[in-house]
């Protein structure tokens, strides 16, 4: 069973707010990654990690920023929260082989609505 | 970004009955392709990483193949369970100037009825 744990599972706010969505893997991976999801479409890579102070952006642009300043740690926020940031964020990280064979582990998502 | 499709897109079996269903890639620069499952309420969760075109593998009654050259691999259910019900992903990986990134379908969502 991997060892990926987000906080908050859900999350209902109102616009404007800052939000910081938490992801944190005791496996030790140098790469992290997060997703976005929107009901009935493909998981967005939006924001990924090769290891700690480094941060990239994914394919589908997005206006929430990221850190890692811990291996375990990377944290996704929202400095202004608007109705168009409501889906579902998923966290997950890799152990480096090169490519091929890193497998992704996936923690349980966070739902966000906002209205 | 280059398309990665799943089909169908949901269907219900009944429990006993075998099924499959699709992911296809482009099958220019391949490099590798994984399985995913997903329960509700739970995480994405790991099944198959495919790198080579005639790959076949299996887990249980779950397996999977891989034809590199048309794009496409097929999961295959034996026997479907109830606990089978969830969503089947799957994710191609694109190298870009050797970074990697999974382009994921849009996932083939199982009932498998009792």
């Amino acid at each position: 069973e991997a060892d990926i744990y987000q906080t908050p599972r859900y999350l209902v706010i109102g616009t404007g707010k800052k939000i910081t969505l938490e992801c944190s893997q005791t496996m030790g991976h140098d790469k992290m990654y997060w997703y976005q999801q929107d009901p009935g479409m493909e998981l967005h890579l939006i924001h990924y990690s090769y290891g700690v102070n480094s941060t990239e952006k994914g394919d589908l642009s997005s206006e929430s920023t990221v850190s890692r300043i811990r291996t375990e740690h990377f944290p996704l926020t929202l400095e202004s929260a608007r109705p168009s940031h409501t889906s579902q964020y998923l966290c997950a990280s890799s152990e480096y082989r090169g490519g091929r064979q890193e497998t992704q582990y996936f923690g349980p998502g966070t739902r966000l609505l906002v209205l | 970004i280059l398309n990665v499709e799943q089909s169908p897109q949901s269907l219900h079996v009944q429990e006993g009955d075998s099924t499959n269903f699709t992911c296809s890639f482009p099958s220019s620069n391949f490099y590798a392709l994984h399985w995913y499952r997903w329960e509700t309420a739970k995480s994405p969760e790991a099944l198959f990483v495919m790198t080579l075109n005639g790959d076949e593998k299996k887990k249980g009654r779950i397996s999977a193949t891989l034809n590199t050259k048309e794009g496409y691999s097929y999961l295959y259910i034996k026997g479907s369970q109830p606990e089978d019900s969830a969503t089947y992903l799957c994710a191609w990986l694109q190298t870009t100037s050797g970074t990697y990134k999974y382009i994921f379908g849009t996932g083939t969502r199982l009932k498998v009825l009792a």
